[in-house]
């Protein structure tokens, strides 16, 4: 069935520095990658997401990479601030809404040391 | 607007038990999904209802089910309750395509004692 694997499960960046977050997926036929942020008692929320017919997007310090052939896409994030430490989820389905269930990675924990 | 309302957010049930989750969509929205979430499982995808119709399912036995109202209200039940039930339940919904992004509740806390 689907699987997406994402590492790393924790990660601790000084402030300021950059934050890559990696997921690779098994259905060849996903395209659509989601990414979300988890902060503490919350919901997780959109972040940014990309679609296969494109490589790469960004949103200010954010940034997703797309390889299809190699079935892995990565969150980038940039000059990372405190307010980035939460937990982050890749997700990937193949969309359209009769096919559309979503699959989460396991997360990464980021932390942001000042 | 308003957001996703997941009641109640906080549930202690005795094994064996059964217990009726609620989930309020935003308005206009007509897609709503059930995940499961962990520490050691992450996110997992519980089903997907659609205009009453459940469109979607996960990988779950059969003592997890849902359904939705005309108003797009959902619930989710789960029968005879497992310690391994024990989880954060979170809902999601979207305008009609979850692949156009979702907007989740803060989810119900459960534990089974």
């Amino acid at each position: 069935g689907e699987n997406v694997e994402q590492h790393p499960s924790t990660l601790s960046v000084q402030e300021g520095d950059s934050a890559v977050i990696k997921c690779t997926y098994s259905d060849s036929a996903s395209n659509y990658f989601p990414w979300y942020k988890q902060e503490l008692g919350k919901g997780p929320q959109l972040i940014i997401d990309i679609r296969s017919n494109v490589g790469e997007k960004k949103d200010q310090r954010i940034a997703v990479t797309l390889n299809k052939t190699a079935k892995h896409f990565s969150l980038h994030i940039t000059e990372t601030q405190p307010e980035d430490s939460a937990v982050y989820f890749c997700a990937a389905s193949r969309g359209g809404s009769s096919a559309s269930k979503i699959i989460f990675g396991s997360g990464t924990r980021l932390s942001i040391r000042p | 607007k308003a957001g996703v309302t997941q009641t109640p957010r906080y549930l202690i049930k005795t094994r064996g038990q059964q217990v009726t989750l609620s989930c309020s969509p935003i308005s206009g929205h007509r897609s709503v999904s059930w995940y499961q979430q962990t520490p050691g499982q992450g996110l997992q995808f519980l089903f997907e209802y659609f205009s009453e119709t459940q469109r979607n399912k996960g990988n779950f036995p059969g003592r997890f089910s849902g359904r939705q109202f005309s108003n797009s209200r959902s619930e989710m039940n789960v029968s005879t309750l497992e310690l391994g039930d024990s989880a954060l339940y979170l809902c999601a919904s979207s305008r009609t395509d979850p692949n156009y992004g979702y907007t989740f509740g803060s989810g119900t806390r459960l534990t089974v004692v």
